[in-house]
């Protein structure tokens, strides 16, 4: 079946240095995604999110990228704290349905 | 205050007990949700509900059922827990401004069957 995975489970970066995360998705239906951050004990919490007609999206810090053709989607977290360190999961949603599907996660770990 | 509250925040249990988890929201949020959380894996959707009379069925409703007793109050109830039931659950919660909306989440539950 089709789904949301994540290239690698585990990344650690510098603390100043930028991040990247990235999400391959097989959905071709999917128009809508999201990244949500879960810190430790704590719920998953929206970052940024991007629908299928744009390919970036920039927040405070963080960008989104879209890549239709290769169906990949990727954060980027610039100047990395000691705060991002947390689980990044990257979600989406099928044009014509309500239900995210959500990838298995990206552990990033900022070194001091 | 959390915005989405989950109670109890851990709870361990013995297979075969009954055992309720609540969530409540002050958002006025309509959808409500019940996900699970295993380690390595993503979340997974157990039960849904749009309003008080409307509950749907997730990816994974299989030993779980749920209440929505009022439009803030939505409760996941495990009959007769068993061990693979071990899993953080997380309650969530979207508004009705479009099928884009964000979900809120709460804190969690870590639910032990042991």
């Amino acid at each position: 079946g089709e789904s949301v995975g994540l290239h690698l489970p585990t990344l650690s970066v510098q603390e100043g240095d930028n991040s990247i995360i990235n999400c391959a998705y097989s959905n071709s239906a999917s128009d809508y995604f999201i990244w949500y951050k879960q810190e430790s004990g704590k719920g998953p919490q929206f970052i940024i999110d991007i629908r299928s007609n744009m390919d970036k999206r920039q927040g405070q810090r963080v960008t989104v990228l879209l890549n239709k053709t290769v169906k990949h989607l990727s954060l980027q977290i610039a100047a990395t704290q000691p705060g991002d360190s947390a689980v990044y999961f990257c979600a989406e949603l099928p044009f014509g349905n309500e239900k995210l599907t959500f990838g298995t996660g990206t552990r990033l770990t900022i070194i001091p | 205050d959390a915005d989405v509250t989950q109670t109890p925040r851990n709870r361990i249990t013995k297979t075969g007990k009954r055992i309720m988890l609540e969530c409540s929201q002050t958002k006025g949020h309509d959808r409500m949700y019940w996900y699970r959380q295993d380690p390595g894996l993503g979340l997974q959707l157990i039960y849904y509900s749009f309003d008080v009379k409307d509950i749907n069925k997730g990816e994974i409703s299989d030993g779980y059922s749920v209440s929505r007793q009022a439009q803030a109050k939505f409760s996941l109830s495990l009959e007769s827990a068993i061990p693979n039931q071990t899993a953080l659950y997380f309650c969530a919660t979207k508004g009705t401004g479009g099928r884009d909306e964000k979900l809120f989440f709460g804190s969690g539950t870590q639910l032990s069957v042991l």
